[in-house]
């Protein structure tokens, strides 16, 4: 199986930071990974896939990075809205498997 | 709009059975993949199971293996989860979600609001 480490798996920070989360892969995935979002009580929503192509009706501010082992999710100016919970999910192969969550908080 | 509507959770004994469903609407149901993914209070989540649009190729967590059994009905346009020997450890909210391809690819591109399963005695 495919493990997902997701690095930190929490942070402070204050609207307007540039925000960067980590996922590290245990064997390459070329670029079959996502990032998701979810907020309390939500269903989780989908904001990058294919490591760096950009859901549509996701704000630009979002972005993802990386191939292989190492990818990222990158939040240019944090937003209010952006205060949540973030995964990342590799789907090169069976079992699915998501990273451990990232807690994006409130400085 | 694509709307997925998980129903069947509850609260069940440890040993139990569960049916769980979900009810979609808004797209080719019979043309798309779909998935179970779940997620215990407070932890992160967990994928399940994945059945092709077909039915012909069907995936499980190993934690699920032999208890649990996906299946789809194409003319109700309804993906079901049977849970079966339920332990406390599959308490959790479990959503379906959508694969944008009639094959297995795991990009799970649409969720449903989940239904809670509880097992306590």
């Amino acid at each position: 199986d495919i493990q997902m480490t997701q690095s930190p798996s929490s942070l402070s920070a204050s609207v307007g930071d540039r925000v960067t989360i980590t996922c590290r892969a245990s064997q390459g995935i070329r670029n079959d990974l996502g990032w998701y979002q979810q907020k309390p009580g939500k269903a989780p929503k989908r904001l990058i896939y294919a490591a760096s192509s950009l859901q549509s009706g996701v704000p630009s501010r979002f972005s993802g990075s990386g191939s292989g082992t190492e990818f990222t999710l990158t939040i240019s100016s944090l937003q209010p809205e952006d205060f949540a919970t973030y995964y990342c999910l590799q789907h090169k192969s069976y079992p699915l498997t998501f990273g451990g969550g990232t807690k994006v908080e409130i400085k | 709009e694509v709307q997925l509507v998980e129903s069947g959770g509850g609260l069940v004994k440890p040993g139990g059975s569960l049916r769980l469903s979900c009810a979609t609407s808004g797209f080719t149901f019979s043309a798309y993949s779909m998935n179970w993914v779940r997620q215990a209070p407070g932890k992160g989540l967990e994928w399940v199971s994945s059945i092709s649009s077909s039915g012909t190729h069907i995936y499980y967590a190993d934690s699920v293996k032999g208890r649990f059994t996906i299946s789809r009905d194409n003319a109700k346009n309804s993906l079901n989860l049977q849970m079966n020997s339920l332990r406390a450890e599959d308490t959790a909210v479990y959503y379906c979600a959508r694969d944008p391809s009639g094959a297995l690819t795991g990009f799970l591109v649409d969720w449903g609001q989940g239904t809670l399963v509880t097992v306590s005695s």
